[in-house]
């Protein structure tokens, strides 16, 4: 069984348009985490969310945002995509929170904004 | 600023041994961690070190030194799979986990 899957791997969609990936997470984990991987392979965290507590790294637009129906899922919603969205989107778990924990990656999203 | 710095890329040969170094200047510190990244795959989990020293696990090993601001990851009796980029990631005084942009490290008959 995956431990953490997202959906779509690839995403193909025109500018000024709004999508959604989404993140689901097996392994009972407390904290789950959206990274963007850009095209220099640097990975940035984007929002990290723990119980209900969300932490938005301040440097992310607010065009995405962060939905968790449950602990088990944290889908990334964005708002009026733009050229420069295109990266590689990574969703992440990891048991409690702490951030010495083992983080556990999904298989990645590979966004294009054409 | 916090920084991390890490080779573009190296080779090196099956059954030899390769050292991938990192150096780190970040706000505090709270440990490090090594991460494999094959093409296209989301990066696993390799190490953590928050104390200097050498921690063996199996074919690879992680050496920190905090007064250096340094660290290495060692692989031995390299295969062709270990084929990959290996991302150095630093916690600092604020618990973020600050990433480098990895090494990628090709392997040769």
């Amino acid at each position: 069984d995956t431990a953490v899957s997202q959906t779509p791997k690839y995403l193909v969609t025109q500018m000024g348009n709004d999508k959604s990936i989404k993140c689901e997470q097996n392994l009972g984990h407390d904290t789950m985490y959206w990274y963007k991987q850009d095209s220099k392979k640097f990975l940035k965290i984007m929002f990290s969310y723990n119980n209900k507590e969300l932490i938005i790294n301040e440097t992310v637009p607010n065009r995405f945002s962060p939905k968790s129906p449950d602990k088990a899922h944290l889908n990334l919603h964005i708002n009026s995509l733009e050229l420069g969205d295109s990266a590689v989107y990574f969703c992440a778990s990891s048991l409690m929170g702490q951030i010495t924990d083992t983080q556990y990656f999904g298989p990645g999203t590979r966004l294009t904004v054409l | 600023g916090q920084n991390i710095d890490q080779p573009t890329e190296m080779t090196a040969t099956e059954g030899a041994i390769v050292q991938i170094n990192c150096t780190y200047q970040t706000s505090g510190f709270n440990g490090l961690f090594w991460y494999q990244q094959h093409a296209g795959e989301a990066p696993t989990f390799l190490s953590y070190n928050v104390l200097d020293g050498l921690e063996e696990k199996g074919r690879f090993s992680s050496f920190l030194s905090r007064s250096k601001g340094y660290s290495y990851l060692l692989l031995k009796e390299l295969q062709m799979k270990d084929s990959a980029s290996y991302l150095c990631a630093v916690l600092d005084s604020n618990y973020q986990l600050i990433w480098g942009a990895g090494t990628k490290l090709i392997i040769k008959p």
